[in-house]
């Protein structure tokens, strides 16, 4: 069972907006940075949203993350076919790093 | 351009020891942290620990405390991830992540993985 917590699935059809939510305390969420990471099957995750909302260059800004007390979340805008992938949070806690279980992100 | 070029994929016995690499290029080895995260199979993301190369500060999950060891050569810019006696439940992919320079940034660039199976 993970620290931070996220719905293991999520769907929606092309042009959507998919908001996936991370929930944690005040040891993690609650007094550090969010950030979230894209994984496709077979491959090694990608860092996709930093320091709560802040996107590394080359990623669309169709993603966005966003934190409000113990919670964050990562909204798809305008869901295409290629970002059917897992999406997990992460944040420190204490002394050690915590991830969310993953969502599995479906476009149908 | 950052990038961590891991070993190769390993088959070994439980109880056998193991030593996986990561080599760093493309950024200043010694002021970032570097540290690994594991996945079993068809399942999700866990962060085991971190090395500070410059003075070997660590920082460690508690859930892989005592059993891995994570180290670094400064001099080859290379992370290691050690074992001393692996179980079966070691079965995973391993990915060597690159952390911010301050200890609040998380992974930012992560290797290719290396899948370790152990099995009798």
């Amino acid at each position: 069972q993970s620290v931070l917590t996220q719905p293991p699935s999520a769907s929606g059809t092309p042009g959507q907006r998919v908001t996936i939510s991370c929930s944690g305390s005040s040891s993690n969420i609650g007094s550090n940075y969010v950030y979230w990471y894209q994984q496709f099957p077979g491959t090694a995750p990608k860092l996709l949203i930093y320091r709560n909302n802040q996107r590394p260059s080359g990623v669309p800004d169709r993603f966005s993350g966003s934190k409000s007390g113990t919670s964050a979340s990562l909204a798809i805008s305008g869901l295409r076919s290629e970002d059917e992938a897992d999406y997990y949070c992460a944040a420190w806690n204490g002394r050690h790093v915590v991830f969310g279980g993953g969502t599995k992100v479906t476009v149908l | 351009e950052v990038q961590l070029v891991q070993s190769g994929a390993e088959v070994k016995k439980p109880g056998e020891s193991l030593n996986i690499s990561c080599k760093a290029s493309g950024y200043s080895f010694t002021t970032h942290w570097i540290g690994w995260v594991r996945q079993m199979p068809g399942k999700g993301l866990e962060w085991m620990g971190i090395i500070y190369p410059d003075d070997s500060d660590t920082r460690d999950s508690p859930s892989f405390r005592g059993h891995v060891t994570i180290s670094v050569d400064k001099s080859i810019s290379t992370a290691y991830l050690q074992w001393g006696s692996l179980k079966a439940s070691d079965t995973a992919m391993y990915y060597c992540a690159r952390h911010g320079i301050h200890l609040g940034e998380l992974v930012t660039h992560w290797g290719q993985g290396t899948l370790v199976t152990v099995s009798s």
